[in-house]
Formats: structure tokens, sequence, C-alpha cells
């Protein structure tokens, strides 16, 4: 079993949709974790990064983390035709911890 | 800065030749990360370098992979001989930490290698 586990997708949504994407894990050292985007043809990203449990908002973009379930989400609001790209979530148990990656999700969102 | 720079940007090689990719991280980082990314195992990291040093290794998947930092703004990564399942994007990454709030690791544009 992976540490991290992650929907590959693809999903596609229409324009203007709430996107919710996810990922588990089985490490309950994790502490720190984020959220990358990685266009087609392009290296990942930071988008997003919070330190243990709640919410961390940032313009269109929610994320969530719940340490007792195991489970992180990104949510994205108003989605829009640029938003389209594959959704990496990623996580590690310190400072001094190499980080640990999802496979990734694809999502394209339909204008 | 102009970023992580990565060379060549695609590689096409037949198997059993021997291939060298290279990495340029940006200046000031101590950390020099390699992955490999394939639609079936996603993102996995090879061999992270602190100061020039390797740190773990433990990513690389055989003997025929190996890497190097001679200084603090050039990595190599080299696979002999390269075998079709070597096909992937290869990405290198430098970072100011390893990680901890609000670390970022900086990828390059990847180099996509194909072993014919």
């Amino acid at each position: 079993q992976k540490e991290v586990e992650q929907d590959p997708g693809p999903l596609s949504v229409p324009e203007g949709a709430i996107v919710s994407l996810n990922c588990t894990y089985s490490n309950s050292a994790f502490q720190y974790f984020m959220w990358y985007r990685q266009y087609s043809r392009k290296g990942p990203e930071l988008l997003m990064y919070t330190y243990s449990s709640g919410n961390k908002e940032d313009g269109r973009f929610t994320a969530q983390v719940d340490k007792s379930s195991k489970y992180i989400s990104l949510f994205i609001r108003d989605s829009q035709p640029s938003d389209s790209a594959t959704y990496l979530c990623a996580m590690t148990r310190s400072s001094a911890s190499k980080i640990i990656f999802g496979s990734g999700t694809r999502l394209s969102i339909r204008p | 800065d102009a970023g992580v720079i990565q060379s060549p940007r695609h590689e096409v090689t037949e198997m059993g030749q021997e291939v060298t990719l290279r990495c340029k991280p940006i200046s000031g980082h101590d950390y020099l990360f390699w992955y490999r990314q394939t639609m079936m195992r996603g993102l996995e990291l090879l061999i992270y370098f602190n100061n020039n040093v390797p740190i773990d290794d433990s990513g690389m998947p055989e003997d025929r992979f190996s890497a190097k930092m001679p200084n603090a703004s050039f990595s190599t990564l080299k696979i002999q001989p390269s075998e079709p399942r070597d096909s992937a994007v290869y990405f290198c990454a430098s970072s100011s930490r390893l990680a901890g709030i609000n670390n970022e690791q900086f990828f390059g544009p990847g180099t996509r290698l194909t072993v014919l």
C-alpha cells in the first residue's frame, strides 16, 4: 500500500463548478500538507501549504486537513478553464523529512 | 532568477546507450532533488543532495542509475545502460530547506526521456 493515495482521474467539470480533490494517507506522523499544481509539459508548482489539521483559504482555493481520518482535500470554487491541470497532494512528517507526493489527479474544466 | 534549468528537454535514445541528464538549481538553494514521473507510478523521489552531498538515494531504482553534484550549481543524473522501462519525465527540483512551513520545492521543466 502506498503511503499517499490519490485518485488519478481524469475529472471533468463545467466552468463555474466547485471542484473537490482528495488524498488519503496511511502515516499518522504526517504534519505538513501541500498541494502542487502541474500544467501539461511543465514541472509542479506549489499551490497551497497547510500545517496540521484545519482549513486554509487562498482566493478560490481552500485546503482542508482531517488528521483523524487521514484525509486531505482541495476545493476550487468558481472553477476556470485555466485551472485545468494535474493536482498533486504532498506531505511530510517534519521539516527534517522528505516530501511524499501523491500520483496526481488530472482535472479538466470545460468552458 | 531563471529558475531551475534542465537539459536536454527531450532525449530519445536506444536501449543500452548511456543517458546523462543535467540540472542547474536556483542559486542559494541548499537542497537538490531528482524525481521521475510516469503515469503508472506518479512522481517518485530518486535522490536528494544537501550542500552537494547525497543524503538519500533509496529511491534510485538500480545500479544503472547514478547521480552527482560536483558543485552548488550543477548536478547530473546518469543512466547506463538505459532500458525502455526508464522512459519517463525526469524532474530536478531545488529548495532552501528540506521541508517545513511554507517551504517550496521549485521544479525545473523536466527532461522527457524515451528509450527505444
